[in-house]
C-alpha cells in the first residue's frame, strides 16, 4: 500500500500570501493518478488538481500542482479568504485503489 | 450535473449492519466509464477507502482489506443507485460517509463528485 504524507500539518499565513504544501509518497505514484482536493467543515472533498498538475473544471488558476515520482506539490500563487481550508493528496494505484494523505490545514494567520 | 443523494440512518446500535444508499442523477451506475465509490472520514483514521462497484459487460467489486470481510456494495439498476452494508459494527465504525463518483480524464482516474456525507455514529 501506497501512504502519503503531507506537510505541513498545519500552514498559518495571511491573505495574499502564497502557500506551498508538500505530499510525499512512500513509493513512486505516476502522475496520471495524483489528485488533490480541498475540504470545508461540513463539506465532501472538492476535486483541484487531478493528473497532478491539470486543473479540475471551474477551479481558477491561482491553485498549481507540480511534481513526479514521489514528490508532488499543491501551490496557491496568492490565498483568498475562501482558500482557508484542509488539502488532502490522493493517489490511485492497484491494492488498495485509492489512498489520501493525512491533510494540511491552511489557516488564517 | 452529475448529483450524489445519500441517505440512510446516523446511529446504528454495535453489532448491527449499516446500511447507505446513493442515489445517482445525470448519470448511470451501469456507466462502462465510472466506478462508485464508498469513502469514509473519521478524525482518528482520516479519508479511507471502503470499496466501490462498476460494470464493465459484467459487475465488479473491490474492497479495502480492513474491512472486507464486513462489507458489500450493490448497484441497484431499477432505481439507478448503489448502496453500502457494513456488517457487525463497532464504534470505531463511527464516521462520515461518503459516496463519490470515479472517472476519467485522459490517463487520470478521479473522484469529480460526491454525496453530502452521512454522519453514522456507532452507539447503543
Amino acid at each position: 500500500e501506497i501512504v502519503l504524507t503531507q506537510s505541513p500539518g498545519t500552514l498559518s499565513l495571511s491573505p495574499g500570501e502564497r502557500a506551498t504544501l508538500s505530499c510525499r509518497a512512500s513509493q513512486s505514484v505516476s502522475s496520471s493518478y495524483l489528485a488533490w482536493y480541498q475540504q470545508k467543515p461540513g463539506q465532501a472533498p472538492r476535486l483541484l488538481i487531478y493528473g497532478a498538475s491539470n486543473r479540475a473544471t471551474g477551479i481558477p488558476d491561482r491553485f498549481g500542482g507540480s511534481g513526479s515520482g514521489t514528490d508532488f506539490t499543491l501551490t496557491i500563487s496568492r490565498l483568498e479568504p475562501e482558500d482557508f481550508a484542509v488539502y488532502y493528496c490522493q493517489q490511485y494505484g492497484s491494492s488498495p485503489p485509492l489512498t489520501f494523505g493525512g491533510g494540511t490545514k491552511v489557516e488564517i494567520k | 450535473q452529475v448529483q450524489l443523494q445519500q441517505s440512510g440512518p446516523g446511529l446504528v446500535k454495535p453489532s448491527q449492519t449499516l446500511s447507505l444508499t446513493c442515489a445517482i442523477s445525470g448519470d448511470s451506475v451501469s456507466s462502462n466509464s465510472a466506478a462508485w465509490n464508498w469513502i469514509r472520514q473519521s478524525p482518528s483514521r482520516g479519508l479511507e477507502w471502503l470499496g466501490r462497484t462498476y460494470y464493465r459487460s459484467k459487475w465488479y467489486n473491490d474492497y479495502a482489506v480492513s474491512v472486507k470481510s464486513r462489507i458489500t456494495i450493490n448497484p441497484d439498476t431499477s432505481k439507478n443507485q448503489f448502496s453500502l452494508q457494513l456488517n457487525s459494527v463497532t464504534p470505531e465504525d463511527t464516521a462520515v460517509y461518503y459516496c463519490a463518483r470515479e472517472s476519467y480524464q485522459g490517463m487520470a482516474t478521479i473522484n469529480d463528485y460526491w454525496g453530502q456525507g452521512t454522519l453514522v455514529t456507532v452507539s447503543s
